[in-house]
């Protein structure tokens, strides 16, 4: 599988914690996208970073990417119980002409 | 904001009969997917379409299945004959220029076959 997983699977913080999640993939990459999937909708893209770079912000979610350990994170700080959704991160295959995504990590924030 | 938009939201059919799943993606977009998501699992790829043909389809997309772009507005997923195993929602997505850049997806159509 070209895909790896993310992890942990699940995680319950309390509102204003930060929440960590990780992702792993097996193949090179021109970037890496995470996208949110409330319960029964559809996936909401976060953010996208490029291979060449190492960090990106957008709000309160910061991603970072080590092509060379073949990993990335999703750092959502201050969470609220809005960000109680499913997270998921996405390469591309080789050709480039389909999305692979992760098994995700289930996020409940309660307040 | 554009949006993607699926229809029905919820289909029931029984087993052996023929479904079509329509799909409205974003006006300007020229690439479109077809994902499946078994409930609690993964978002698994089926098939990516662009200049009226299929750029990439999985194994999961065998000959049950097809695809159409039967005007300028509409993207539409068919299964021939369906299983009991086809239950899932069913996800469109479309983007301006392929996989590098952001999909956009729709809220889906949940399959239930009897």
């Amino acid at each position: 599988s070209q895909q790896g997983e993310e992890d942990p699977q699940a995680l319950s913080i309390q509102e204003g914690e930060n929440a960590t999640m990780n992702c792993s993939y097996k193949t090179s990459i021109n970037n890496l996208q995470w996208y949110r999937q409330n319960s029964g909708r559809g996936l909401v893209h976060l953010i996208l970073i490029r291979s060449n770079e190492r960090e990106k912000h957008s709000g309160r979610l910061r991603v970072t990417l080590d092509t060379s350990k073949k990993s990335s994170s999703l750092l959502i700080t201050a969470s609220r119980a809005a960000d109680t959704a499913s997270y998921f991160c996405a390469t591309a295959n080789q050709a480039g002409t389909a999305l692979i995504f992760g098994k995700g990590t289930t996020l409940s924030v309660s307040s | 904001e554009p949006e993607v938009t699926q229809t029905p939201s919820h289909q029931v059919t029984q087993m052996g009969q023929e479904v079509i799943l329509r799909c409205v993606p974003i006006s300007n977009h020229l690439y479109f997917y077809w994902y499946r998501q078994i409930l609690g699992q993964k978002v698994e790829f089926l098939v990516s379409f662009y200049n009226n043909e299929i750029s990439e389809k999985s194994e999961i997309f065998d000959d049950q299945f097809s695809v159409e772009r039967p005007d300028g507005s509409n993207f539409t997923l068919k299964i021939r004959s369906t299983k009991l195993e086809d239950s899932a929602m069913y996800f469109c997505a479309s983007s301006d220029t392929g996989v590098w850049q952001p999909q956009h997806f729709g809220d889906g159509t949940r399959l239930s076959i009897l």
